[in-house]
């Protein structure tokens, strides 16, 4: 079965520090891909990003980066410098081979004080 | 290009009462779904369409009914609503090759 833990429920941090999401997953499946969405207080899901189980590499997009680590099932999301746009909750989500829905994890509410 | 849309946004029914909620994409992709998303709980899925004519249960199928007659729509109806169905409501769709799901706006469904 597959399982996706977002472990942190709320994060508050201020202005300019870095603040690391957690996520990690589960399943018995070697080919699966792993995402992370945003949903900013108007309520709409945005994609930021998919990575699919061959590849480790990690990945940066201006502030944001995702450390994806086979050995520990996790799939880290980190913000660097951190802006009041950025309060949110994110989403990470997996799904299996084949045209199989994905898991959501139950979100981490992300709150950045000025 | 509208995307994936839902209608309503809003909603408020009485028990028993019964209601479709609208789900149309103009993106031609085959795979649809519904999630609702209730506080601490994330998104759940409903149901799922991997085409015309097909259709699968998700985790949280029931009171739900669904169905698929053509690519772009796939209504989610209510038959008797319960107050455990106030929720937010998402409808999905994505393209081929694990492409990213393209959510609609959602509707806010408030059930007393």
């Amino acid at each position: 079965a597959q399982k996706v833990t977002q472990a942190q429920t709320e994060i508050s941090v201020v202005e300019k520090e870095d603040v690391t999401l957690d996520c990690v997953y589960e399943t018995r499946d070697t080919t699966y891909y792993l995402f992370w969405y945003k949903q900013p207080p108007s309520g709409e899901l945005v994609f930021l990003i998919r990575r699919n189980s061959f590849d480790e590499q990690n990945e940066i997009s201006g502030r944001y980066s995702w450390n994806f680590q086979k050995s520990t099932s996790s799939f880290n999301f980190t913000i660097t410098a951190s802006q009041v746009v950025d309060s949110a909750v994110y989403f990470c989500a997996l799904s299996n081979s084949g045209n199989t829905p994905l898991v959501f994890g139950k979100g981490t509410r992300l709150s950045v004080i000025a | 290009n509208a995307g994936v849309t839902q209608t309503p946004k809003f909603q408020v029914l009485k028990t028993g009462q019964s209601m479709t909620l609208q789900c149309a994409q103009d993106m031609n992709h085959e795979y649809m779904s519904w999630y609702r998303q209730d506080p601490g709980m994330g998104l759940r899925l409903i149901h799922y369409s991997v085409g015309a004519g097909i259709t699968d249960q998700g985790e949280v199928p029931n009171g739900y009914n669904v169905s698929r007659s053509t690519t772009e729509d796939f209504p989610l109806r209510l038959l008797s609503a319960a107050p455990s169905q106030t929720s937010v409501y998402f409808c999905a769709s994505r393209g081929q090759g694990h492409s990213p799901l393209h959510f609609g706006n959602g509707t806010r469904l408030t059930v007393t």
